[in-house]
């Protein structure tokens, strides 16, 4: 069973492109996160999604950043626009479905650098 | 909002000592909280967690407790080794599925 995957690990975007993030659950997750940790710091919650809903996006900027999580094919993180403070590791991570809290199991991240 | 406060942020031990980190949460409905390794340039991962109706649970040298009237949980490792060097996280989940970590405690052990 693959763990959960996260492509690319390392992205370089110039200030101003867009990066685009991909995560692909654990087979039978359902439930994807997306976290952001700067340098030296923890990990700020950004977006809770389910398969075509997102749930939760309280922690994510309200401009230049969306989020979602298709039917088919993996969880796509879009930064438009990127500015130098945009860079950071970028974790998604995913729980199977259930009502009660489950682990979540984190990706690789993605290392977005903005020269 | 919910808030999960983590102290301290840097620890260092003598090899073969204990290590103890604590965290505060801020809202009562959280009922499952995690403990999340994380060493230099890699993922984070569970190591321990409690569920609200369970006061302590030890696994090997790692052991939670958690003080539900306090609202306060904490992280044990007893005879540490140099590979428990890492960055710590505990977190706090409401069963909302919505997460909250703490800033994070770096624990250096000393051989």
């Amino acid at each position: 069973n693959a763990g959960v995957m996260q492509n690319p690990r390392h992205l370089v975007r110039r200030r101003g492109q867009e990066a685009r993030l991909r995560c692909s659950p654990m087979k039978g997750h359902s439930h994807v996160y997306w976290y952001r940790q700067l340098p030296e710091e923890g990990l700020k919650f950004m977006v809770y999604l389910q398969k075509e809903n997102i749930i939760d996006e309280s922690g994510m900027p309200k401009e230049r950043f969306s989020a979602e999580f298709p039917k088919e094919g993996p969880s796509i993180l879009r930064i438009q626009q990127v500015v130098r403070g945009d860079s950071a590791a970028y974790f998604c991570a995913s729980s199977p479905p259930g009502q009660w809290s489950y682990e979540q199991y984190f990706g690789p991240g993605t290392r977005l650098t903005v020269t | 909002g919910e808030n999960v406060e983590q102290h301290p942020s840097t620890l260092s031990v003598q090899e073969g000592d204990s290590a103890v980190i604590k965290c505060t949460y801020s809202d009562s409905a959280s009922n499952y909280f995690p403990w999340y390794k994380q060493e230099l340039g890699k993922r984070p991962q569970l190591i321990i967690d409690i569920r609200s109706n369970v006061g302590e649970k030890k696994d090997q040298r790692i052991a939670v407790t958690l003080n539900k009237t306090a609202k306060h949980f904490s992280l044990h490792i007893t005879e540490t080794q140099p590979e428990d060097s890492a960055v710590y996280f505990c977190a706090a989940d409401t069963g909302g599925f919505k997460t909250i970590f703490g800033a994070g405690t770096r624990l250096f052990v000393k051989a």
